[in-house]
């Protein structure tokens, strides 16, 4: 069965720093692993999707990777904001997907 | 707004009484995907429909729980005789996917329907 684990579970940091929320899954046949953004009592807004092929993807200030075999991804969010504030959550696609608990993070201005 | 939508967004319930949410997802979406989520959780998958066809359901669907698609369009999912622990954000999520592979589909979600059962 997969497991998916993010640490840090809560994560505060002073605007303008850069970031890295780390994800960790334990089988590695997977077909892709995605990161989403998820305001509070919101739905889950998709940031970035790499595929099982890809070592790495960039959206803007984000950039995530991608280490198969080892089962491991990390999101990098640059020069972090207050609206950057939300609850991050990485998940794995296999027969369907499977989510992290998230790490909640603050950006304090 | 063409994006994927749920109602009610928030329902509170006695104990034992029977619920139904509805989704409607993106029009040209052929997939349809019920989630459940608690409170410091990920979502957790219930069940997917490809157009009318459910095709796959988690074993936290107990019998109680129900869902359908009737044309291939909007979702209900309906529980029965509800319990505190039924106390959760439902999330509906759509996508399009040709053929049958599993898990390579983007998927976008709803605002989610909050159940609260006292």
């Amino acid at each position: 069965k997969q497991e998916v684990t993010q640490i840090p579970a809560a994560l505060s940091v002073p605007e303008g720093e850069n970031l890295v929320l780390n994800c960790s899954f334990t089988d590695s046949a997977i077909y892709n692993l995605q990161w989403f953004r998820q305001d509070p009592g919101k739905g889950l807004t998709s940031l970035l999707l790499i595929q099982s092929s890809q070592r790495e993807q960039t959206s803007g200030r984000l950039n995530a990777s991608l280490d198969k075999s080892s089962g491991r991804s990390t999101l990098y969010i640059a020069a972090s904001q207050p609206g950057d504030s939300a609850t991050y959550l990485c998940a794995v696609a296999a027969r369907q997907l499977t989510f992290g608990s998230g790490t909640q993070l603050t950006v304090l201005p | 707004d063409t994006g994927v939508s749920q109602d009610p967004r928030h329902k509170i319930t006695k104990r034992g009484q029977n619920v139904t949410f509805r989704c409607d997802p993106i029009s040209e979406h052929n997939r349809l995907y019920w989630y459940r989520q608690t409170l410091g959780q990920g979502p957790e998958f219930l069940t997917y429909f490809q157009n009318e066809a459910q095709l796959e359901k988690s074993r936290l669907l107990s019998d109680r729980f129900s869902a359908e698609r009737p044309k291939g369009s909007f979702s209900t999912l309906e529980i029965q005789r509800t319990e505190q622990g039924d106390s959760a954000m439902y999330l509906c999520a759509s996508s399009f996917l040709a053929g049958l592979r599993h898990g390579t589909d983007t998927q976008y979600f709803g605002p989610g329907t909050r159940l609260t059962v006292l």
